[in-house]
This record gives C-alpha cells, sequence and structure tokens, in this order.
C-alpha cells in the first residue's frame, strides 16, 4: 500500500463547477499538507500549504485537512480552463525524515 | 526574480551510457532537490543538499546515481550506467532555509533506449 493514494483521473468538470480533490494516507506522523499544480511539461508550483488540521482559503481555492480520517482535500470554485493541469498531494513529517512524499496526482480538465 | 533553470530540456541515451543534468537554483536558496518523476507518479525526492551539504540521500541509488553542489549553488546529478526503468523526468526544486516552498524548475526528460 503506497503511504499517500490520490485518484488518477481523469476528472472533466464543465467550466464553472466546483471541483474536489482528494488524497488519503497512512503515515499518521504526517503533519504538513501541500498541493502542487503541475502543467503538462512544467514543474510543479505550491497551490496551498496547510499545517495539521482544518481549513484554509485562498481565492478560489480551499484546502482541508482532517487527521483524524487521514483525509486531504482540494476544492477549486468556479474552475476555469486555465485551471487544467494535474494536481499533486504532498506532505511531511514535522521531525524524522522531512521530505515531502507525494501523490501520484490528478489529471482535471475544464471544459469551455 | 528568475526561477529554477535546468539542462538539457530532453536527453535520449542508451542503457550503460553516462548521462549529467544541471541545475541553477534560485538566487539566495540555500536548499536545492533533486526528484525523479517517473510517467503516472508525483515526484520522488533522490537528494537534498543545504548549502552545499547533503541533508538527505536516503532514496538516492547510490550505485549509480551521484550528485554534487559545488560552492552551494549549481548542482549536477548523473547516472552511469543508465538502466530502462531510469527513464523519468528529473526535477530540480530549489528553497530558502526553513522555507516550506519549494519552487521547481521545467524538468529534463530522460528516456532510456
Amino acid at each position: 500500500q503506497k503511504e499517500v493514494e490520490q485518484d488518477p483521473g481523469p476528472l472533466s468538470v464543465p467550466e464553472g463547477a466546483i471541483v474536489s480533490l482528494n488524497c488519503t494516507y497512512s503515515n499518521s506522523a504526517f503533519q504538513y499538507f501541500m498541493w502542487y499544480r503541475q502543467y503538462s511539461r512544467k514543474g510543479p508550483e505550491l497551490l496551498m500549504y496547510t499545517y495539521s488540521s482544518g481549513n484554509k482559503e485562498d481565492g478560489r481555492f480551499t484546502a482541508q485537512v482532517d487527521k483524524s480520517s487521514k483525509y486531504i482535500s482540494l476544492f477549486i470554485r468556479d474552475s476555469q480552463p486555465s485551471d487544467s493541469a494535474t494536481y499533486l498531494c504532498a506532505m511531511r513529517s514535522r521531525t524524522g525524515r522531512r521530505a515531502l512524499t507525494f501523490g501520484s496526482g490528478t489529471r482535471l480538465q475544464v471544459q469551455p | 526574480e528568475a526561477g529554477v533553470a535546468q539542462s538539457p530540456r530532453y536527453k535520449i541515451i542508451e542503457k550503460r551510457q553516462s548521462v549529467a543534468f544541471w541545475c541553477n537554483p534560485i538566487s539566495g536558496h540555500a536548499t536545492l532537490y533533486w526528484y525523479q518523476q517517473i510517467l503516472g507518479q508525483g515526484p520522488k525526492l533522490l537528494i537534498q543538499f543545504q548549502n552545499n551539504g547533503v541533508v538527505d540521500d536516503s532514496q538516492l541509488p547510490k550505485d549509480r546515481f551521484s550528485a554534487e553542489r559545488l560552492k552551494g549553488v549549481d548542482s549536477t546529478l548523473k547516472i552511469q550506467p543508465a538502466k530502462l526503468e531510469d527513464s523519468a523526468v528529473y526535477l530540480c526544486a530549489s528553497s530558502r532555509a526553513g522555507d516550506e516552498t519549494q519552487y521547481f524548475g521545467p524538468g529534463t526528460r530522460l528516456l532510456v533506449l
């Protein structure tokens, strides 16, 4: 079993839809949670960063962390064709080995 | 602010050959990372440098992969000899010391035939 599981998609939605992207994880030591966006043939770019549990909002993006369920989500409101990309979740521990563990990514297509 | 630069962008080699990748991080970023991203997977950390010292190389296949960061700025990653399963995108990232935000370069796409 992988430490971080993510549905690969593709997820296809119409423009303006609310998108929900999710990851589950097995390592209870993970404390830092991130979402990266990766356009085709580009490097990932950090979208959202959350420490421990709770919600964080930034414009059209909301990140949620539920540590009791080992489940994190990224919501995109009013999705745009420019949001079409692969979304990667990543997480790491606070102590010990602090390298990021990435999910495999969910490919999102927003249809105009 | 210039981003992370990587070269070459693409490389095709035959198995058992050697290959080297170069990375120039964002100016002033003390931490440099090399990741391997196999098609359909998330990036996997190969090695992390803090200035010119190695912080984490636990997932670097040291029998064939090597990396260095001379003078704490540019870095090179070498594979010698390459195997078919090394076909992947090699991403370099950098961050300020103690900052969670990693800035990624465009990657080098390696195909081993």
